[in-house]
């Protein structure tokens, strides 16, 4: 069965500062990931995604993310921290054959000082 | 285009009792998934339901169901509401041509239910 895990529940960096966190998943074949992010009271909003191809892929809002087979991760980073950046992020792992859902890490919040 | 809605917003009710949570997709698209977000168990997958037919199911016991409308629209009931099943439950809606693994999920903002 897919499993992802965020081993930090909570960060926290500040402003300007670079940001990476961390995300493993355990999936026999070549999982699709996913990083989503979730500001207090909203929904979530797809950061990136990474399918097949590059493994470094580029989203929105200045992130990205890392996909290393060897390590089972898929790890976000961002170079410059916003304070706007304060939020609860998602790490996700799916495949069509478990039927198109979507399998959620624990989430990892950000704290971001001034 | 507006984006996904989900009504009402917050929801008070009592063991025992049973509740439907509505969720209306972006315009054109066919797929409906929900989502139950608790601080303890993270999101969890309930349902996904595409032209009006649940096609996926997630671990959760019968008191959990769901249906699509001709227009998309879904609902989601909670019977028989226990104390657990207080959450965020989130609705996401794709355009369902692909899969979920390869179509952008959109997420509503949830309704939070409260169970006293």
């Amino acid at each position: 069965a897919q499993s992802v895990t965020q081993p930090d529940i909570h960060i926290t960096v500040s402003e300007g500062a670079s940001l990476e966190l961390r995300c493993n998943y355990s999936y026999g074949a070549t999982p699709y990931l996913f990083w989503y992010v979730q500001s207090p009271g909203q929904g979530l909003q797809l950061l990136l995604k990474y399918f097949s191809g590059d493994t470094l892929v580029q989203g929105i809002k200045g992130f990205e993310a890392e996909f290393k087979r060897s390590q089972s991760s898929f790890n976000l980073r961002k170079p410059s921290v916003h304070w706007s950046d304060a939020a609860e992020y998602f790490c996700a792992v799916g495949a069509a054959e478990y039927g198109n859902k979507l399998v959620f890490g624990a989430g990892t919040i950000l704290r971001v000082k001034s | 285009k507006a984006g996904v809605t989900q009504t009402p917003r917050y929801l008070i009710k009592t063991r025992g009792q049973q509740v439907t949570l509505s969720c209306s997709p972006i315009s054109g698209h066919r797929s409906v998934s929900w989502y139950q977000q608790t601080p303890g168990q993270g999101l969890q997958f309930l349902f996904e339901y595409f032209s009006e037919t649940q096609r996926n199911k997630g671990n959760f016991p019968g008191r959990f169901s769901g249906r699509q409308f001709s227009n998309s629209r879904s609902e989601m009931n909670v019977s028989t509401l226990e104390l657990g099943d207080s959450a965020l439950y989130l609705c996401a809606s794709r355009a369902g041509t692909g899969t979920a693994t390869n179509e952008k999920l959109f997420f509503g903002s949830g309704t939070q239910l409260s169970v006293l």
